[in-house]
């Protein structure tokens, strides 16, 4: 059974940079699929940040892609996002996915999903 | 702003139906046929029920039903039961490399 967990700084302040990780259980990263990133500003809706594949190919959501770095480390079943110069506008509950490589727009499954509140 | 478009409000008694549509555009929905619906109950993570339009994954009942024309894409609930009360998301390739979002719609179960 697949299993994601995010794990990763809850707390941040306005210009840091939100790092986090996804560790990926019963299942190898390296395998044909995309890994990717969504998140959920409090009360509001869904929101495609990227996604990354075992070799290190990329896509990132185009209002986001100038801040957006991701990273995977197929040694540790472990993929990664960064996102430089935080605002209160990036405050949401951040979620991991598994998604297909064609269209990918098949993320399933998820993981609980992590909060980071950036606040002065 | 979402760039797909979904009422925020949809409602029924058990036992009927609902349907939700999901309004984008030429060069996402319109275009691709990789279309999915994400069901979200409060405080829970996003779960997949339909992908590619109206594909459904092992263990989504059968209930659950996805369709598209045009620019516009529809989840339909049968037979509509009170776990099925929960926000519903909606989301296209919109090529390029890009992926969009509706903005939710939240189902009532009367």
């Amino acid at each position: 059974q697949v299993q994601l967990q995010e794990s990763g700084p809850g707390l941040l302040k306005p210009s840091e940079t939100l790092s986090l990780t996804c560790t990926v259980s019963g299942y190898s990263i390296s395998s044909h699929y995309f890994w990717g990133w969504v998140r959920q500003p409090p009360g509001k809706g869904l929101e495609w940040i990227g996604i990354i594949y075992q070799s290190g190919t990329t896509y990132s959501n185009p209002s986001l892609k100038s801040r957006v770095a991701l990273s995977i480390d197929t040694s540790k079943n472990q993929f990664s996002l960064k996102l430089n110069s935080v605002t209160a506008g990036d405050t949401a509950i951040y979620y991991c996915a598994r998604t297909a490589v064609v269209g990918f727009n098949c993320f399933d499954p998820w993981g609980q999903g992590t909060l980071v509140t950036v606040s002065s | 702003q979402s760039a797909l478009t979904q009422p925020p409000s949809a409602s029924g008694s058990p036992g009927q139906s609902v349907t939700i549509s999901c309004t984008g555009a030429s060069g996402d929905i319109g275009y691709y046929n990789f279309v999915s619906w994400y069901q979200q109950h409060p405080g829970k993570a996003p779960k997949l029920m339909i992908y590619e339009v109206t594909k459904r994954p092992s263990g989504v009942p059968d209930r659950f039903s996805g369709s598209k024309s045009g620019n516009t894409a529809s989840l339909t609930v049968s037979g509509l039961q009170a776990e099925d009360e929960a926000d519903y998301y909606c989301s296209s390739y919109a090529g390029s490399d890009n992926l969009v979002f509706g903005g939710g719609t939240k189902l009532t179960v009367l």
